[in-house]
């Protein structure tokens, strides 16, 4: 079945700092998601990424789509203590019918402050 | 903003009863989605339910577990008979169509979750 990774699973940095995740799918994706859960919350939805090398900005963030539709990244610029969470990408098949979303391992981000 | 809602937050159950989760999606929503997160792992995908019928559901749906809408808000998850690996966080969430009636490339929204501890 299909496969998301994430690395690292746990990142610890210093505020002000930059953090990255990296997301691999076992298969062509025809989407990507990226969701926050804080600590004790439920996922939220930051962005979709559709195209094939697709780079989207929110703010520090900065979201990729590889040119292969198999993998992503997340990059936060100068991290703040609000970043703290973890971080899943989330992946959609081709194909009717593949409503569902795919979540990776997801990458647990604390900051120290 | 619209939310997706659960009831209960968290449900204690002795193993081998029935236990059922409740949801609301947000009202204009067509898609509903049940997920469950192990505590400290990652999301995983139940089952999804459009037009009033499963339209995809994963290996973990076994038998055990049923889905229904039974009015137009209401969106429930039935586990038959517990075990004590059910113990889980359980997600709804519900997306949309876009203008052209597709689902694809919607993001979905998940309510704030019922902890579910099996004993």
């Amino acid at each position: 079945g299909q496969q998301v990774m994430q690395i690292p699973q746990y990142q610890h940095v210093q505020e002000g700092e930059d953090f990255t995740t990296y997301c691999n799918s076992s298969t062509t994706l025809s989407n990507i998601q990226w969701y926050k859960q804080r600590p004790g919350g439920h996922p939220v939805f930051l962005i979709q990424l559709v195209k094939s090398g697709e780079v989207k900005k929110q703010k520090r963030l900065t979201f990729q789509f590889g040119e292969a539709k198999k993998n992503s990244s997340l990059h936060i610029t100068a991290t703040q203590t609000t970043d703290v969470g973890t971080y899943f990408c989330a992946g959609r098949r081709f194909g009717l019918g593949n409503e569902k979303l795919t979540f990776g391992t997801g990458t647990r981000l604390t900051i120290i402050p | 903003e619209p939310e997706v809602t659960q009831t209960p937050s968290h449900q204690v159950t002795q193993m081998g009863q029935e236990v059922i989760l409740r949801c609301v999606p947000i009202s204009n929503h067509l898609y509903f989605y049940w997920y469950r997160q192990i505590l400290g792992q990652k999301v995983e995908f139940l089952v999804s339910f459009y037009n009033n019928e499963i339209s995809e559901k994963s290996e973990i749906f076994d038998d055990q577990f049923s889905v229904e809408r039974p009015d137009g808000s209401n969106f429930t998850l039935k586990i038959r008979s517990t075990k004590l690996e059910d113990s889980a966080m359980y997600f709804c969430a519900s997306s949309p169509r876009d203008s052209k009636h597709r689902l694809l490339n919607q993001p979905q929204h998940f309510g704030d979750g019922t902890r579910l501890s099996i004993l």
